[in-house]
């Protein structure tokens, strides 16, 4: 059901950008794409989400491809808390439509 | 003032018996959700409500009969528990629809509720 593939893992410094790249080449127009992160055994926890538009916030970048067959979320700096299961999530705007989590990136910092 | 919360954090349990979970938001969201968690990690979606309205039912054993009894409450009762409903049940709201837009349809989940049938 998921439509996005990503890394299984991926390591990265502390205090280095975290680059999470995702692939939704079948995407269709009114989907957005969305990125969550657990931490451990937590709740997902929301991150970014956007449709064409690059997005930023306070926790992450989001970029998007012009064709929006893909994306990738930047963690500027990463730290120690940042070790996670990232989530890329396509989702069609509207009601009641699912969120489908699929195998997630592992993301690993390391001093 | 925490957000979703759920109860309770770890239940052990037998074979056969019957149990709750309860789920609560204070977001002011009009939608809940129950995902489970088994041991592979992967999250799947089983219920969803919308003002108290069962809107998605994945293919879930009847065994699980989710209950709202308000916007703010989503229950989840498991009858005859069996060993492969040993898992991580988290509960989650969003704002789906009605009042003003747009709508982000982030989804806040709350911090789990670990089951385990022996």
């Amino acid at each position: 059901d998921a439509k996005t593939t990503q890394p299984p893992s991926m390591d990265c410094a502390e205090g280095r950008a975290a680059n999470l790249p995702c692939n939704h080449s079948t995407i269709s127009g009114n989907e957005y794409v969305y990125w969550y992160r657990q931490i451990h055994s937590q709740g997902p926890q929301y991150i970014i989400h956007g449709l064409k538009n690059n997005e930023t916030n306070e926790m992450a970048s989001l970029i998007i491809t012009e064709d929006r067959k893909s994306s990738t979320l930047i963690l500027p700096h990463a730290t120690l808390r940042d070790t996670a299961v990232y989530y890329c999530i396509v989702r069609g705007v509207g009601n009641f439509n699912k969120f489908y989590f699929g195998s997630g990136t592992k993301l690993n910092v390391k001093p | 003032d925490t957000a979703v919360s759920q109860t309770p954090k770890y239940l052990v349990t037998q074979m056969g018996n019957d149990k709750s979970i309860k789920c609560e938001q204070n977001l002011g969201h009009d939608t809940m959700y129950w995902y489970k968690q088994d041991s592979k990690k992967f999250l799947k979606i089983m219920f969803s409500y919308n003002n108290k309205e069962l809107i998605i039912n994945e293919t879930v054993p009847n065994r699980f009969s989710p209950k709202s009894p308000d916007k703010a409450h989503l229950n989840l009762h498991i009858n005859s528990l069996e060993l492969g409903d040993s898992a991580v049940y988290f509960c989650a709201s969003s704002q789906e629809g009605s009042g003003t837009g747009p709508f982000s349809y982030e989804q806040y989940f709350g911090p789990g509720t670990r089951l385990t049938v022996t």
